[in-house]
């Protein structure tokens, strides 16, 4: 089986743009959760879609937003960058719901914003 | 925010040498689990343990639960070099989402 791949690996943007970033998860996963991982917060929940419906959000604000497709792939995007959303973002499948089951991780996509 | 906190934050031991990691969390949970982050193969699974439970194992590895310290521990037995990495424990309340906690590095020196 093919693992969680991340598009893109990495991502270079200026302050103000807006960024898509792609996940596919595991075939025949319906859970796909996002984090955001830096230094400084470590590793911080987004959010997390099972079935095409958002079932959880963390504590980001509302320029970080996500969808989830029919085939489970699932993307985020980030509005108007800021400086502090540098980070690495990974995103991860499960076939159950992401706390009752394990958590496969994608290598994530490095964000630096300028 | 972090539900859970590692101790220590940091761990240097020769291989051959027993590793014992501290996670501690701040409220009931359903799930705990351990993850192991290095930089060849990023964030992978290590034990899935329920609240339910005290102790489970793998391989090398021997994870404790106490809920009512809300506390777990993660052992690895006659630590490789290879197991040079971050790890991180990892709650949920409703099952529906994972708190990760702040994680330990670990240094194993051949």
């Amino acid at each position: 089986k093919a693992g969680v791949t991340q598009t893109p690996r990495y991502l270079i943007k200026t302050r103000g743009q807006q960024v898509t970033l792609s996940c596919s998860p595991i075939s025949g996963h319906r859970s796909v959760s996002w984090y955001q991982q830096t230094p400084g917060q470590g590793l911080q929940f987004l959010f997390e879609y099972f079935s095409e419906t958002q079932r959880n959000k963390g504590n980001f604000p509302g320029r970080f937003s996500g969808r989830q497709f029919s085939n489970s792939r699932s993307e985020m995007n980030v509005s108007t960058l800021e400086l502090g959303d540098s980070a690495l973002y990974l995103c991860a499948s499960s076939w159950g719901l992401a706390g009752a089951v394990e958590q496969f991780f994608g290598p994530g996509t490095r964000l630096t914003v300028l | 925010s972090q539900q859970g906190e590692e101790d220590p934050q940091a761990l240097s031991i020769q291989e051959g040498e027993n590793a014992t990691m501290n996670c501690s969390y701040k409220t009931s949970i359903n799930n705990l689990q351990w993850y192991r982050q290095n930089s060849g193969r990023g964030l992978v699974h290590l034990i899935l343990i329920r609240s339910n439970e005290r102790e489970k194992h793998s391989g090398r590895l021997r994870v404790t639960l106490d809920t009512s310290k809300k506390s777990s521990s993660l052992l690895i037995t006659a630590s490789r070099a290879a197991d040079t990495a971050s790890y991180f424990c990892a709650t949920d309340r409703n099952t529906d989402k994972l708190i990760f906690g702040t994680g330990t590095r670990l240094q194993v020196f051949p």
